[in-house]
């Protein structure tokens, strides 16, 4: 099945820093979504991207399909940006389900 | 009020019991999954269903079974077969099982089994 890796696996800055969250997967995708879970658990869109750029105020996402992988940016973060932050694909060639990576665990200190 | 409703938040049941965990939503959504997240790890794919009356295993539909007589409800069973049931489970709904919409999930029930 398709491999969704996300990169740095853990990540600490302060407050107002930028970070650049890394996601790599290994086949051709129908769906891209970027979730931010919260410390109660709960996923929150963040992007449905499977090409293109987007942003939504300080936080924007790159996806470059034809070299399977997307980029989420968030800039000037604040102490709520913390989480874990996942991306999750659908195949194109297959059934309609989201893989998950592993994510990525930010944690800004004030 | 438009969502998804996942009850209960924190469950809590004793070895060799089955339970059963409610996803219920008035999005109109055709499709509906159960995923289940364990300490430190990404989301896994229970079981899934794209229309009424019909649903396919994910990746680690052992132990589980489901339902869907409902468009609106999509019920998981935790069976006394599943070997390590305590873990966050989290539903989802999909506007059709179709590529190109997005997912969008509930706000999870915590199972803890002893």
């Amino acid at each position: 099945g398709i491999q969704v890796e996300q990169s740095p696996p853990d990540l600490i800055l302060q407050e107002g820093a930028n970070s650049t969250l890394r996601c790599n997967f290994s086949d051709s995708v129908n769906n891209l979504q970027w979730f931010h879970q919260n410390p109660w658990g709960q996923l929150i869109n963040l992007f449905y991207i499977p090409s293109g750029t987007k942003q939504n105020g300080r936080l924007s996402a790159t996806t470059v399909a034809t070299e399977r992988y997307s980029l989420l940016y968030i800039s000037s973060s604040q102490t709520t940006d913390s989480g874990v932050y996942f991306c999750a694909v659908e195949r194109r060639q297959g059934a309609q389900k989201l893989v998950f990576g592993q994510g990525t665990r930010l944690t800004i200190n004030p | 009020d438009g969502g998804i409703t996942q009850s209960p938040k924190y469950l809590f049941r004793k070895e060799g019991q089955n339970v059963t965990l409610s996803c219920e939503q008035n999005l109109n959504h055709d499709a509906m999954y159960w995923y289940r997240q364990d300490p430190g790890q990404g989301l896994r794919l229970i079981y899934y269903s794209q229309i009424v009356n019909d649903f396919q295993k994910g990746d680690i539909a052992e132990g589980y079974s489901v339902s869907r007589e409902k468009k609106e409800s999509f019920p998981l069973t935790v069976t006394s077969a599943q070997k390590n049931p305590t873990a966050f489970y989290l539903c989802a709904t999909q506007r059709a099982g179709l590529a190109g919409y997005e997912q969008y999930f509930g706000p999870g029930t915590r199972l803890t089994v002893t």
